[in-house]
């Protein structure tokens, strides 16, 4: 089955800076890519997704590149904020029906001090 | 904005009991999944299914059981609660691509 892995596990950053999460992917059937936010204690939150016809998507200050062809997508976060501390997941899914589920990567823990 | 609750919030439960969560959503989704996450694993899929009366194994769904009787409940049973099984679960529910996520359920099994 599909196998998602993200990169770093964790990292530490000054507020203000910009920081790169790496995610890679092993089944080309996967189609969708949606990346998710949780911060501590609480619910996954959706923040960006991508789909596979597409190279680049952007929402305010996350931006998403997505390489079909080597399989790996990164998020990019500009001016990080204390607020952007939470924990990053990738996933990956196909196209619908009954096989539509996610798989998930394990996360990247963001810590950004002020 | 999607409305995905969990029930209870947290349970402690004593090994080879049964234990059952609880999730109802109000979206109208065909969906619905189990979730369990482990620190270092991320989350992983144990159930999920597309329509009532229906569920589907997820990637681990060895010791459980769900169940899909509305479209808004979907429940896991652990018939035989473990040690291993102590976890936070997160129900989530979707309509297509974006999955909407309840607030979890902190699993203790001593």
């Amino acid at each position: 089955g599909e196998q998602v892995e993200q990169l770093p596990s964790s990292l530490i950053v000054q507020e203000g800076a910009s920081v790169l999460i790496n995610c890679s992917y092993t089944d080309s059937a996967s189609v969708y890519f949606p990346w998710y936010k949780q911060e501590p204690g609480k619910r996954l939150q959706f923040i960006i997704d991508i789909r596979s016809n597409m190279e680049r998507k952007q929402n305010q200050r996350l931006t998403l590149l997505f390489d079909k062809k080597t399989k790996h997508l990164s998020l990019h976060i500009t001016a990080t904020q204390p607020g952007d501390s939470a924990i990053y997941f990738c996933s990956a899914r196909p196209v619908g029906g009954s096989n539509a589920k996610l798989t998930f990567g394990k996360g990247t823990k963001l810590s950004v001090k002020s | 904005e999607a409305a995905v609750t969990q029930s209870p919030r947290s349970k402690v439960a004593v090994t080879g009991g049964k234990v059952t969560l609880s999730c109802h959503q109000t979206n109208n989704h065909d969906y619905m999944y189990w979730y369990r996450q482990d620190t270092g694993h991320g989350l992983r899929l144990i159930h999920y299914s597309y329509v009532a009366d229906s569920t589907e194994k997820g990637d681990i769904p060895d010791g459980y059981k769900a169940s899909r009787p509305s479209q808004e409940n979907f429940s896991l049973i652990l018939e035989l609660a473990s040690l291993s099984q102590t976890a936070v679960y997160f129900c989530a529910s979707s309509a297509g691509y974006e999955q909407y996520f309840g607030p979890g359920t902190r699993l203790t099994v001593l």
